[in-house]
């Protein structure tokens, strides 16, 4: 299994702002991934961060509002740009562990855009 | 793009009942995992299914992977109050698709 840590837990923030959300995880993992979970609503991918690269991103999902970083293997930051109150959301980082199918989700970050 | 059609979207039983969820795609996925969110905290995996036709059975949960690793169902057994949450499946490997989800509400 994985632990996986995130920063902040939540956060309010005024239209306009942008919030950089980090992700730590306890052991490596293959891969790292960021989701977005609108109110009453499931999971929908953000993009795949790769490590030492550019992120891949989803259809509906860019770089220049959702810029993300992966130094190495354990830690990944996921940044919401210039927000408005459409991206008021909860957002995971998720990891595939190394050798497995296991997929294992952090606590979330709730993020209110006022 | 594939898509997971999960049933039912709400789901409000007595303790000690019997209840089971269901998975569809029309689509094939190399595995299917479950899992249970409460609020305010991030999916917790229940299980992870890779093998058409597969069972698995975690204490009073059974879950189940279609033949064709099309469908899946999640069976609870003599729900309990601690059962309550949302449940989601989500097939694929790494990019997850998701379902809709299940909010079961299991009262005393």
């Amino acid at each position: 299994s994985a632990v996986i840590s995130q920063k902040p837990s939540r956060d309010i923030c005024q239209r306009g702002t942008s919030l950089t959300i980090q992700c730590q995880v306890d052991s490596q993992v293959t891969m790292m991934f960021w989701y977005r979970q609108q109110p009453g609503q499931s999971l929908t991918l953000i993009a795949t961060a790769n490590q030492g690269s550019e992120a891949t991103y989803e259809s509906g999902f860019v770089i220049d509002k959702f810029p993300i970083s992966r130094p190495n293997l354990t830690f990944s930051t996921l940044t919401v740009s210039n927000m408005s109150p459409e991206d008021s959301s909860i957002y995971l980082c998720s990891v595939v562990t190394v050798l497995s199918y296991e997929q294992y989700f952090g606590p979330g970050t709730r993020l209110t855009v006022t | 793009t594939q898509l997971l059609e999960q049933s039912p979207q709400f789901l409000s039983i007595q303790e000690g009942e019997n209840l089971t969820v269901y998975c569809n795609s029309s689509s094939v996925f190399s595995s299917l995992q479950w899992y249970r969110q409460e609020p305010g905290e991030g999916p917790v995996l229940l299980v992870t299914v890779v093998t058409g036709g597969e069972v698995k059975k975690l204490k009073r949960l059974t879950f189940q992977f279609g033949d064709a690793r099309k469908d899946s169902s999640l069976h609870i057994t003599a729900a309990q109050p601690g059962d309550t949450g949302l449940y989601l499946c989500a097939g694929g490997y790494g990019k997850l698709t998701f379902g809709q989800g299940t909010i079961l509400t299991v009262h005393p």
